[in-house]
């Protein structure tokens, strides 16, 4: 079942801080987030395992709430590559590990 | 680690045809490969999880003999559309994972299939 993304599109000049949700309605093994540019295939950034996990990158970082199917990641003082669109993928099991994909973000910054 | 290499990058064939693609793990073996399709602007939907030595799994909707999925070996898995149509043109890509923990599922850079 995919998981539902908010919000759809984003706006933000460099340096400044966005929150992208993710939310499941089936329990969730694990949450990954990923970043794809146009025409390009999507790259990993990161993937939680366990509820209440919390787990960060340079300045990108990311929460799990297993009680509350939710996941949501964190892109503070953005830079310019940040652009791009984010998917978080969910495994709820049923497909081994196959991923199910959000509707994806996009984000744009700005000078 | 963990690359996967998709080929072709693209290709346009005339309706009617088959075309193959070809998904290969370079650094690693992969008992599971998973075939996603992925429309303008939208989200990548799984089509099937590709298992070494047996059948692939195919997603409710998916037509198992449009798609035919072949996982041969541990470090290749083959997509062929049969009888493509125009509407089977879309951006079609792989993944698989040598360590979920470690790397996620890496992709494959993608096939743009355009049918005539």
């Amino acid at each position: 079942q995919q998981p539902v993304q908010s919000p759809q599109a984003v706006i933000l000049r460099e340096g400044e801080d966005a929150v992208i949700n993710c939310s499941s309605s089936k329990a969730l093994y694990s949450v990954h987030w990923y970043r794809q540019k146009h025409g390009e295939a999507p790259v990993f950034l990161m993937i939680l395992l366990k509820g209440g996990e919390q787990k960060g990158h340079d300045k990108i970082s990311a929460s799990f709430n297993e009680k509350k199917q939710q996941s949501s990641l964190y892109l503070t003082a953005s830079q310019l590559s940040y652009s791009g669109t984010y998917f978080c993928g969910t495994e709820s099991g049923g497909s081994g590990y196959a991923l199910n994909f959000g509707k994806g973000t996009s984000l744009l910054v700005t000078p | 680690g963990a690359v996967v290499s998709q080929h072709p990058s693209w290709v346009i064939c005339k309706s009617g045809t088959s075309v193959k693609i070809e998904c290969r793990s370079l650094d690693f073996q992969a008992t599971t490969m998973f075939w996603y399709r992925q429309f303008p602007k939208q989200s990548l939907m799984l089509m099937a999880t590709s298992n070494e030595g047996s059948k692939a799994t195919y997603e409710q909707g998916v037509e198992k003999d449009k798609f035919l999925i072949n996982h041969a070996s541990l470090t290749l898995s083959t997509l062929t559309v049969t009888s493509a149509h125009p509407e089977d043109s879309s951006f079609y890509i792989c993944s698989a994972t040598a360590d979920r923990a470690l790397y996620g599922y890496t992709f494959g850079s993608g096939t743009r299939l355009t049918v005539v």
